[in-house]
């Protein structure tokens, strides 16, 4: 069966533009997680969605970055002005209902240049 | 704020040695806490969970409410355990918000 996928798998960007990265979970699961993977910084929580209910955002560092997840399926995350310290590997997760365990895409890999 | 902390950030053993990867958490309710594990080039997945008490693939990590540790334990390190390693706090109330410590790079040494 697939897992959760993500893409694009790297992205290259220059300082100041914006990106969008997409997440496709796993049919049927409602929770779905964006985490931040730096180099000493181990797993940044950023933002979590699950069912209809309003998202948590309080990992969002800074108002530059938003997510939004349409028809409780897909979601995307957008980084605005991008700046050097975005560069990260983004992994997306989703989960199902009460579950308690976390299905992790490939994630992400942003350079910010 | 729940808050998980894993001190060491690479641990490195040789093949046949006692592995501990310590994990502490702070949260005042009680916590559901797992292990994820990333192999080289793979996915982040789940290893472990604690009220699950099994052993996986030769681990097995104890809650420790007293000292607010759950420490995930090998008796014998294999090279394939060579892996960074997560410890995840789960809280009551959080949906299934997960928070992660900042992982600790085990390798193995023949």
């Amino acid at each position: 069966g697939a897992g959760v996928s993500q893409s694009p798998s790297n992205k290259v960007t220059e300082k100041g533009k914006d990106v969008e990265l997409r997440c496709d979970p796993i049919s049927g699961h409602t929770a779905l997680y964006w985490y931040r993977q730096s180099l000493g910084q181990g797993l940044e929580f950023l933002i979590y969605f699950q069912g209809n209910s309003a998202p948590d955002k309080s990992g969002l560092p800074s108002d530059r970055f938003s997510a939004e997840r349409t028809g409780g399926s897909v979601s995307t995350l957008t980084i605005q002005r991008t700046q050097q310290e975005d560069s990260a590997v983004y992994l997306c997760a989703s989960s199902p209902f009460l579950s308690w365990e976390a299905f992790f895409g490939q994630g992400t890999r942003l350079t910010v240049v | 704020a729940q808050r998980v902390t894993q001190p060491e950030k690479l641990l490195s053993v040789f093949k046949g040695a006692p592995v501990e990867l310590k994990c502490n958490y702070s949260y005042s309710g009680s916590p559901e806490l797992f292990w994820y594990v990333q192999y080289s080039r793979q996915r982040l997945q789940l290893l472990l969970r604690h009220i699950s008490r099994e052993s996986i693939k030769g681990f097995t990590a104890d809650l420790n409410k007293g000292e607010t540790s759950f420490h995930l334990k090998k008796p014998f390190a294999q090279e394939e355990d060579s892996a960074m390693y997560y410890c995840a706090l789960k809280v009551t109330g959080g949906g299934n918000k997960l928070t992660f410590g900042t992982g600790t790079q085990l390798k193995v040494e023949l």
